[in-house]
């Protein structure tokens, strides 16, 4: 089955401490992109990739790391974590950029106290 | 900057009424337009794109969204809709580039609630 996943999909976590959200597909994409979304501001790209070892940053990249060794595997990394990154993470990928459809994952949802 | 607005924030319908879930977008250059759909505790799921071409596009679910550049909009309309309808929807805007400048990023709007009551 074709998908995008995402884990873990549920983390509680206290500030400062670094972790990691990963992304995979299984259809060969060349772009990936994470976005964030917070209740009444929609979705936000944080980062994004138009292929392996190419990353670029979005919208609202502070305090977010990103990787792109391998095409599958997009991981979002939180060095040191703040409250106000709490939110609901999700990867996204498609064939390669606009106007190529997205498909996204379930979901990860962040909270940092 | 590009921006979206989606004008309600919560369109509670009832059953087999028709319903319409209002999007506008502020940009003057050619854009694609989105609308994808988020059932609950889900990913986002394409609902229809408009690219080119017919100002009209369809789902296969039965909704319908027009794009009117003159008025900035692509509302979302339903003539009859159902309980499995119930979800948030979001509309989505990128602009129209090229090679290096297409970054395949997407500009969301807020999310507009859609509850269908029995």
């Amino acid at each position: 089955e074709a998908q995008v996943t995402q884990n873990p999909r549920y983390l509680i976590t206290v500030t400062g401490k670094k972790l990691t959200v990963t992304c995979s597909q299984n259809m060969n994409h060349e772009y990936m992109s994470w976005y964030r979304q917070d209740p009444g501001l929609g979705l936000r790209q944080i980062y994004y990739s138009m292929n392996v070892e190419v990353t670029d940053k979005g919208d609202v990249p502070e305090g977010y790391k990103v990787s792109r060794k391998e095409k599958r595997n997009f991981p979002l990394i939180l060095e040191s974590p703040s409250p106000n990154q709490t939110s609901l993470y999700f990867c996204a990928s498609s064939f390669r950029a606009l106007p190529y459809e997205q498909y996204f994952g379930p979901g990860t949802r962040l909270t940092v106290t | 900057a590009q921006s979206v607005t989606q004008l309600d924030s919560q369109v509670p319908v009832f059953e087999e009424a028709p319903v319409e879930l209002r999007c506008n977008y502020s940009s003057s250059v050619s854009v694609y337009l989105f609308w994808y759909v988020q059932y609950p505790n889900q990913g986002l799921q394409l609902l229809l794109k408009y690219l080119s071409g017919s100002t009209l596009v369809e789902s296969i679910n039965g909704f319908e969204a027009e794009f009117n550049k003159s008025q900035t909009s692509f509302h979302l309309r339903k003539p009859s809709v159902h309980i499995s309808d119930t979800a948030e929807y979001f509309c989505a805007v990128s602009v129209k580039v090229e090679g290096s400048s297409n970054t395949g990023k997407l500009i969301f709007g807020q999310g507009t609630t859609l509850q269908v009551k029995p």
